[in-house]
Formats: structure tokens, C-alpha cells, sequence
């Protein structure tokens, strides 16, 4: 079975630049998270997916961050412009809908704002 | 609200030892606990989870962790450290009360284990 895919592995942008990420989550999975990992510090919620619908978004930041899970499955999230604060691993997680509570992560994009 | 806390950020251990690497949680009811282990460059994977039952639970690698509810921890141990072992651990809670998914995170402890 593949694992939760995200691309790209690496990113550096200036300041004030755009830039997104991209997650496939598990075949089958229908619940699909957004994390921030800064250095030193465990992963903390951006924002949750049910199918299509963000269930809780709460810890987003929505002046400047978006995200969208067309169809259900692919996700992408986006920051528009970026600060240097920003610079931080994003990862992304999926879950199947019922029994199993464990997520599962990809391996994250490392973002580097200059 | 619920929070974890491992109050080690790291832990030196030889191989072939015993390892301890702790975690305390809070939360309003009965916790469902988490651990993971992330790799350098390599996003967190899961080890082990205890949902309800017996309060010592195996996981993989030959990790296991005891759920101490009057202590409110969730100790991750193995019998005897690999240095393959080395990583940063996370302990992991989630609130079943809270009606959502969300799990919160520790900070991490680094696990580093010495031929």
C-alpha cells in the first residue's frame, strides 16, 4: 500500500512570495490533516478534512494561509505571501473513516523563507 | 483542553540496555495515547496506541508502553536499545469527549542510543 505522498520535499522562497503544497493521502482515507512542525517541537494542527469539507480550521492562520481538498481526495495548501516566520516542515496526514485512530504522516515539505 | 507533556528532550542510553522515555497527558476524560518515531528528513510514523484494555501495549519495532491512568502517563519502553533505536519520539493525545480527531502533540524527546 503507498504511503501519504507530498510534494515538494524541499521549497526556499523570499518574503512576501507564494508558495504551495501538495498531499495524497492514503487510498481509502477519508480524513485528511494539515500540520506545522517547527524546529524542536511536535506537529500542531493547521487544519482537518472530512471528504471535501474542513471540518476544523481553527489554528489556520486565514490571512494569509488557504487550503482546498477538491474531490475528496487530493489536497493543497497555500501561503500567500509568506513570512519568515513560516519557515517550518508542513506535513500531511490521512486516516481511514472507522476502527483505526492512528494517522498517518507523509514525509513533509521543509519551507525555508529568506 | 488536552496537552502532553515528555519532560525529557533527551535520552541517552546504551545498546543492548533498557529504555524509558516518558510522557504525562491531561485531558477531561478517558485518553486515547499515541507514540510515534520520526527519522531525519522522514515524517512521524506510528508505533503504538492505546485505546482501552490492558494497559501494557505492544508496538512495533519491539516497543511497548504502559497507560498508567492514576499517574496520567504513557512511558514508551523497550527491553533492549538498538542503536537504530536513535530518533526524536513523540507522545500523542486525543480527547474521545472532544468529538473530533485532533491529536496534540509533545515536543519530543530525542532518544540517542551508543554502540
Amino acid at each position: 500500500e503507498a504511503g501519504v505522498v507530498q510534494s515538494p520535499r524541499y521549497k526556499i522562497i523570499e518574503k512576501k512570495q507564494p508558495v504551495a503544497f501538495w498531499c495524497n493521502p492514503i487510498s481509502g482515507h477519508n480524513t485528511l490533516y494539515w500540520y506545522r512542525q517547527n524546529l524542536g517541537q511536535g506537529p500542531e494542527l493547521l487544519i482537518r478534512y472530512e471528504n471535501e469539507e474542513a471540518v476544523d480550521d481553527s489554528q489556520l492562520p486565514k490571512d494569509r494561509f488557504s487550503a482546498e481538498r477538491l474531490k475528496g481526495v487530493d489536497s493543497t495548501l497555500k501561503i500567500q505571501p509568506a513570512e519568515l516566520g513560516d519557515s517550518a516542515v508542513y506535513l500531511c496526514a490521512s486516516s481511514p473513516p472507522t476502527g483505526a485512530y492512528e494517522q498517518y504522516f507523509g514525509p513533509g515539505t521543509r519551507l525555508t523563507v529568506t | 483542553a488536552q496537552s502532553v507533556a515528555q519532560p525529557e528532550d533527551q535520552v541517552n542510553v546504551a545498546e543492548g540496555n533498557p529504555l524509558t522515555v516518558k510522557c504525562t497527558y491531561s485531558v477531561s476524560g478517558n485518553p486515547y495515547l499515541f507514540w510515534y518515531v520520526q527519522y531525519p528528513n522522514r515524517g512521524l510514523q506510528f508505533l503504538l496506541k492505546y485505546i482501552t484494555g490492558d494497559n501494557l501495549v505492544k508496538g512495533s519495532y519491539g516497543f511497548e508502553a504502559e497507560f498508567n491512568k492514576s499517574q496520567t502517563s504513557f512511558h514508551l519502553k523497550k527491553p533492549s536499545a538498538l542503536v537504530s533505536d536513535s530518533a526524536l519520539y513523540f507522545c500523542a493525545v486525543r480527547d474521545p469527549n472532544s468529538g473530533y480527531s485532533t491529536l496534540t502533540f509533545g515536543k519530543g524527546t530525542m532518544l540517542l542510543v551508543s554502540p
